[in-house]
């Protein structure tokens, strides 16, 4: 079955650039019409979705981070990744990537989901 | 953006006994996108209910979501010693998707 891996530093300093990566195993990045996503989730909070993209390479960002959200997909490698610029502690947070369902499986919810990566802002 | 608030914040129960759980938004949201969660301490979210009340795949049939608009409802109806844990809704109706603020069901 597919199942979804993130990778990535740890510790990022404030102002830096924040990057992860997706692996996605048991299917492939281009078949199925599914939109990958990221979501993260602040310590002790709740989820917050940060934007998608589809393995076309096309996006759609949460509006109050779009202006530091870069998405790009590598369809070779069967991964997706998330850039995030000029974090502050505000950033730290579990972050995650999920599979949005398609119209025919799961409409708009996210049926499968990586284990997670804590991503701590600190100098 | 769509608000959703989740309530109570906090429900203690104990095995055996059903669980309700609420989950009211700002404005009406298509009963196609309205999905619930679960999370335990260190793990990621499980989809348990998508489209307001089908069943994700391998989740047991004590679960059941109902509702439609503004106002959704989580149903447990015998909680077991493993559905002890944070559960959230999420809906996909409007842009961008959210997230209720969750609601923790610990044992009485």
């Amino acid at each position: 079955q597919v199942q979804l891996q993130e990778s990535g530093p740890g510790l990022v300093k404030p102002s830096q650039t924040l990057s992860l990566t997706c692996t996605v195993s048991g299917g492939s990045i281009s078949s199925g019409g599914y939109y990958w996503t990221w979501i993260r989730q602040h310590p002790g909070k709740g989820l917050e979705w940060i934007g998608y993209i589809y393995y076309s390479g096309s996006t759609y960002f949460r509006p109050s981070l779009k202006s530091r959200v870069a998405m790009s997909v590598d369809t070779s490698k069967n991964q997706f990744s998330l850039k995030l610029s000029s974090v502050s502690a505000a950033d730290t947070a579990v972050y995650y990537c999920a599979r949005e369902g398609t119209a025919m499986t799961t409409p708009g919810a996210f049926d499968i989901w990586g284990q997670g990566t804590l991503v701590t802002v600190s100098s | 953006e769509i608000v959703l608030t989740q309530s109570p914040g906090t429900l203690s129960l104990s095995p055996g006994e059903r669980a309700t759980l609420s989950c009211r938004a700002s404005q009406s949201v298509s009963s196609s996108y309205l999905a619930w969660y679960q999370q335990k301490p260190g793990q990621a979210p499980r989809l348990l209910i998508y489209g307001a009340s089908s069943r994700a795949t391998g989740i047991p049939d004590r679960f059941s979501g109902s509702g439609s608009g503004t106002d959704f409802t989580l149903t447990i109806s015998r909680l077991e010693p493993e559905d002890f844990a944070v559960y959230y809704c999420q809906q996909y109706g409007g842009s961008p998707p959210t997230f209720g603020g969750g609601t923790k069901v610990e044992i009485k």
